[in-house]
């Protein structure tokens, strides 16, 4: 598709409870991106893939925190055991090629707003 | 890492043009300075890059002075559907992770 969408919109969970968020890239998009959004204006990375590699993981916290991109199927961001401070929104972005200038950018989605009760 | 600073906010009227600076002091050679928007309850957009002078689109001008230690995005005839948070951002040119290091943004109201 012509542009990155990501399900659902809204999740809620109770504390200690799954979450699975899901994210479809723009077709021919070989880079992938998880950025979680806290606090009003604040982004922090979580993990990127070039296509089904982990790329950049260092923005994820290790132990309850997991993403894959496996082919033919949408890229996920798992979290087990969720706590009240993973309520954020979890943005995806693609881009065709590697960030770094030559007007490469990324395309966001608009996000999972995941609220942990 | 090049860390910017912009304001946390500004306010304008429909019709004004708006600038924007963003001051990146440790920006290294091979870096450009790219800008995206963000409207509530949406990702960000791309809005410009440049790497140095003046870069114009459709949308924004960007201003780099010859140091690069700064830049400014420029609005022309800000209309209420401006409004939004304005992120500055630099890009490693020669970087092999990829990965855009937000700040907090400019909130930029448009008020009719």
């Amino acid at each position: 598709g012509e542009e990155v969408a990501q399900t659902p919109k809204h999740l809620v969970r109770g504390e200690g409870q799954k979450a699975k968020l899901y994210c479809a890239p723009i077709k021919g998009h070989s880079y992938v991106f998880w950025y979680q959004q806290v606090l009003k204006n604040e982004f922090k990375f979580l993990i990127s893939f070039q296509n089904e590699n982990v790329f950049d993981e260092t923005g994820m916290p290790k132990e309850r925190f997991s993403a894959k991109c496996l082919p033919n199927s949408p890229c996920s961001l798992e979290i087990q055991a969720t706590k009240l401070e993973d309520s954020a929104v979890y943005f995806c972005a693609s881009s065709q090629f590697l960030i770094g200038g030559n007007d490469e950018k990324l395309f966001f989605g608009s996000g999972t707003q995941l609220s942990v009760l | 890492l090049a860390k910017t600073t912009q304001p946390i906010s500004m306010d304008s009227y429909e019709g004004q043009e708006v600038n924007i600076t963003c001051s990146h002091n440790n920006i290294a050679t091979n870096d450009y300075i790219t800008w995206y928007q963000q409207f509530p309850s949406q990702g960000p957009r791309f809005i410009i890059q440049g790497y140095k002078t003046k870069v114009t689109n459709e949308v924004a001008s960007l201003f780099i002075p010859a140091d690069r230690k700064s830049s400014t995005l420029s609005l022309p005839r800000v209309s209420l559907s401006d409004t939004a948070v304005y992120y500055c951002l630099v890009e490693y040119g020669s970087s092999n992770t990829g990965k855009l290091i937000f700040g907090q943004g400019t909130t930029l109201q448009v008020k009719p």
